[in-house]
């Protein structure tokens, strides 16, 4: 069973650089099976997607965030990561990384969440 | 991008009734991905439904989904006490993946 455990800073001030990882147990990051995603989920709203990595090659990325995150991944330690640039309180939200099937579709493995606030 | 208007915001029922939860896209999804997601207090959304109509790996049948051109249904035949949560609809046809705005189903 995969587990997907969310670490980083919890306060972040304005302009400032987001950074999360998310490591990834009882499974490989490297299958080609599975895309892993960022999404988020400000406090009692919906959810984000965010953007994905897929290890046989490339990154895909939310528009309305595009030119602020980068995911990126570390095959040799089973991780990957969100940076988020240029953060405003309206980027405070829970932040989870999660699995979905590059085949078949749906985000079937999720992080517990990492709560993020952006805040002088 | 894809828009999925969900209805109705909250839905209110008893245990043993029957839930119809509804998603709209605002265009067609590519090849039915749609997904259903649970999300209970506290707790990450768990995946009910992919592929529209597939129930994900340990989802009882109760939980039944369909569509119907741009219109999906998430149905639940006999509400458990454990089945009231919020729900999600999900697209991942057209990037970027987009959600719902949740429908919240509450113990009348």
């Amino acid at each position: 069973q995969v587990q997907l455990q969310e670490s980083g800073p919890g306060l972040v001030k304005p302009t400032q650089t987001l950074s999360l990882t998310c490591t990834v147990s009882g499974g490989s990051i490297n299958s080609g099976s599975h895309y892993w995603n960022w999404l988020r989920q400000p406090a009692g709203k919906g959810l984000e997607w965010i953007g994905r990595v897929y290890t046989p090659g490339g990154t895909k990325y939310n528009p309305s965030l595009n030119s602020r995150v980068t995911i990126s991944v570390d095959t040799s330690n089973n991780q990957f990561s969100l940076r988020l640039t240029s953060v405003t309180a309206a980027d405070t939200a829970l932040y989870y990384c999660a699995r979905s099937s590059a085949h078949y579709g749906g985000t079937d493995s999720w992080g517990q969440g990492a709560l993020v606030t952006v805040s002088s | 991008e894809i828009v999925l208007t969900q209805s109705p915001g909250t839905l209110s029922l008893s245990p043993g009734e029957r839930a119809t939860l509804s998603c709209r896209a605002s265009q067609s999804v590519n090849s039915n991905y749609l997904a259903w997601y649970q999300q209970k207090p506290g707790q990450a959304p768990r995946l009910l439904i992919y592929g529209a109509s597939s129930r994900a790996t340990g989802i009882p049948d109760r939980f039944s989904g369909s569509d119907s051109g741009t219109d999906f249904t998430l149905t639940i035949s006999r509400l458990e006490p454990e089945d009231f949560a919020v729900y999600y609809c999900e697209q991942y046809g057209y990037l970027p993946n987009t959600f719902g705005q949740g429908t919240r189903l509450d113990i009348k």
